[in-house]
């Protein structure tokens, strides 16, 4: 079964603290995204990646960080740095460079402790 | 700004009865619409898209429906049943982004009730 898989489902932060979170996909899909989602809003960009060893940043990227080693793999780094790190985060992949429709994993939902 | 906006965050509808879920976006650029729906703690599911090229795209009970001029889509469910109750999100994306950014409403909460 194909799929994209995000873990852990829930994490807790202490505050100054660096967290990743992993997402996983066997698609063989070569974009990859992340996103937050906020109460009440929508989901917004954090970061995208079309190829592997290539990443840009989205709308709301300060305060993050990824890597894209692997075309399978792209984690998000919720650093110090962001200051309202509390959301469900979201990680999509699609087929090619802005192909549509983009599949999404369960989410991380992270709260600080 | 928000360019894609669902402007009723939630409805309310009769099993067996059409849901109608609407949203509108201010970016010209935008030339293709996704509805997501999503339910609690769990990732977006992609149900339905249209190119800006049609007016109207048919899935079963889903059909979206595209007015360009008043740049304004919306989401038919006929029938509506109890497992529709979820968060429905209209995303947009444009042929002027290389990277195929989604741009999301803030999504609207729909319950079907028995």
């Amino acid at each position: 079964d194909g799929g994209i898989t995000q873990s852990p489902k829930y994490l807790f932060r202490k505050e100054g603290q660096n967290v990743t979170l992993s997402c996983e996909q066997n698609l063989n899909h070569d974009a990859m995204y992340w996103y937050r989602q906020d109460p009440g809003q929508g989901l917004r960009l954090i970061y995208y990646s079309q190829i592997v060893n290539d990443f840009q940043k989205g709308d709301i990227a300060e305060g993050y960080s990824v890597s894209r080693e692997k075309k399978e793999s792209f984690p998000l780094t919720v650093t110090s740095a962001q200051k309202n790190p509390t959301a469900f985060y979201l990680c999509a992949s699609s087929r090619a460079r802005g192909g549509q429709p983009q599949h999404f994993g369960d989410g991380t939902r992270l709260s600080i402790l | 700004d928000q360019q894609v906006k669902q402007n009723s965050p939630s409805l309310s509808v009769q099993e067996g009865r059409i849901s109608i879920l609407n949203c509108d976006y201010t970016n010209s650029m935008f030339d293709y619409f996704l509805w997501y729906k999503k339910y609690p703690a769990e990732g977006p599911t992609f149900l339905i898209s249209i190119s800006s090229i049609k007016d109207k795209n048919e899935d079963g009970r889903f059909t979206v429906f595209l007015n360009k001029s008043a740049k304004h889509l919306s989401l038919h469910i006929v029938p509506s049943q109890p497992g529709d109750s979820a968060v429905y999100f209209c995303a947009a994306s444009g042929s002027g982004t290389s990277y195929g950014k989604l741009t999301f409403g803030q999504g609207t909460i729909l319950t079907v009730h028995p």
